[in-house]
C-alpha cells in the first residue's frame, strides 16, 4: 500500500519568514496530493491540492510543488503569520475519491510573532 | 449546519465494552470515510463507502471493528470488546460525487477513551 513520509515533524519560524514542509510517497501510481491544516482541537481542512499533471500550484501565500520522478512534493508558505500556526498534513491517493487518502504524520508549525 | 456531524463527541468506556459512533455526511456526498487519529499522528484510514457499498477496508482494521452505511446516507462504526489501544479520535469524512472533487470534509470527530 501507499506510504507517505513527512518532514520536519516540528517547524518554528519568525513571522514574515517562509516555511517549507516536504513529503515523499511510495506508490508511483499516486496522482492526487492534497494538504490539510488542522488547528488545535479542530477538524482537518483542505488548504491546497495538486494533481500529477502539473508541477506547481499557487494560491496566495501558499504553493505546492510536485516532483513525480523523485516521488516527493512540498508545501511552501510565504510571509507567515501567527494564524498559520497549526499542524499540516500531506496526503496522497490514486485518483480523487476513488481510493482513500494516505496521510503523513504531520508537521507542527509555530509562527513566532 | 450542513457540515459532517458525528456523535457522540466523547465516549469513555471500560475495556471489553462495545461502542458505536455515528456519522452524518454532507447530504449530497456519496463517498464516506472513517479515519482514526492518535495524538501527534496523521489520520489513519479505516474504511471507505461509496453509497452503501463498503469498497475498501484497511488491513489494520481488526474483526472487532465493523462499519455500515445501510441506506447510503449516515454511517455507523462499531468497536466490539474495546481495548485500551482503541483510544483515539475517530474521524468521519465525506466527499462529493464527481471524480474532480477530491476534497474530504471532516467531522469534528468522536473521541474514545478506553479505561
Amino acid at each position: 500500500g501507499e506510504n507517505v513520509e513527512q518532514h520536519p515533524s516540528t517547524l518554528s519560524v519568525q513571522e514574515g519568514d517562509s516555511a517549507v514542509i516536504k513529503c515523499t510517497y511510495s506508490d508511483s501510481a499516486s496522482n492526487y496530493f492534497p494538504w490539510y491544516k488542522q488547528e488545535l482541537g479542530k477538524r482537518p481542512q483542505l488548504i491546497i491540492d495538486i494533481r500529477s499533471n502539473v508541477g506547481e500550484k499557487k494560491d496566495q501565500r501558499i504553493a505546492v510543488t510536485l516532483n513525480k520522478t523523485a516521488k516527493h512534493f512540498s508545501l511552501h508558505i510565504t510571509e507567515t503569520q501567527p494564524e498559520d500556526s497549526a499542524v499540516y498534513f500531506c496526503a496522497a491517493s490514486i485518483g480523487t475519491g476513488r481510493r482513500a487518502l494516505t496521510f503523513g504524520s504531520g508537521t507542527r508549525l509555530q509562527v513566532q510573532p | 449546519d450542513t457540515g459532517v456531524s458525528q456523535n457522540p463527541r466523547h465516549k469513555i468506556t471500560k475495556r471489553g465494552q462495545n461502542v458505536t459512533f455515528r456519522c452524518d455526511p454532507i447530504s449530497e456526498h456519496n463517498r464516506l470515510y472513517w479515519y482514526r487519529q492518535t495524538l501527534g499522528q496523521g489520520p489513519e484510514f479505516l474504511t471507505y463507502f461509496q453509497n452503501e457499498a463498503q469498497l475498501e477496508k484497511s488491513r489494520l482494521l481488526s474483526d472487532r471493528f465493523s462499519a455500515e452505511r445501510p441506506k447510503g446516507s449516515f454511517s455507523t462504526l462499531e468497536i466490539q470488546r474495546t481495548e485500551q489501544g482503541d483510544s483515539a479520535m475517530y474521524l468521519c469524512a465525506s466527499s462529493g460525487r464527481t471524480p474532480q472533487t477530491g476534497e474530504l470534509f471532516f467531522g469534528e470527530g468522536s473521541r474514545l477513551t478506553v479505561l
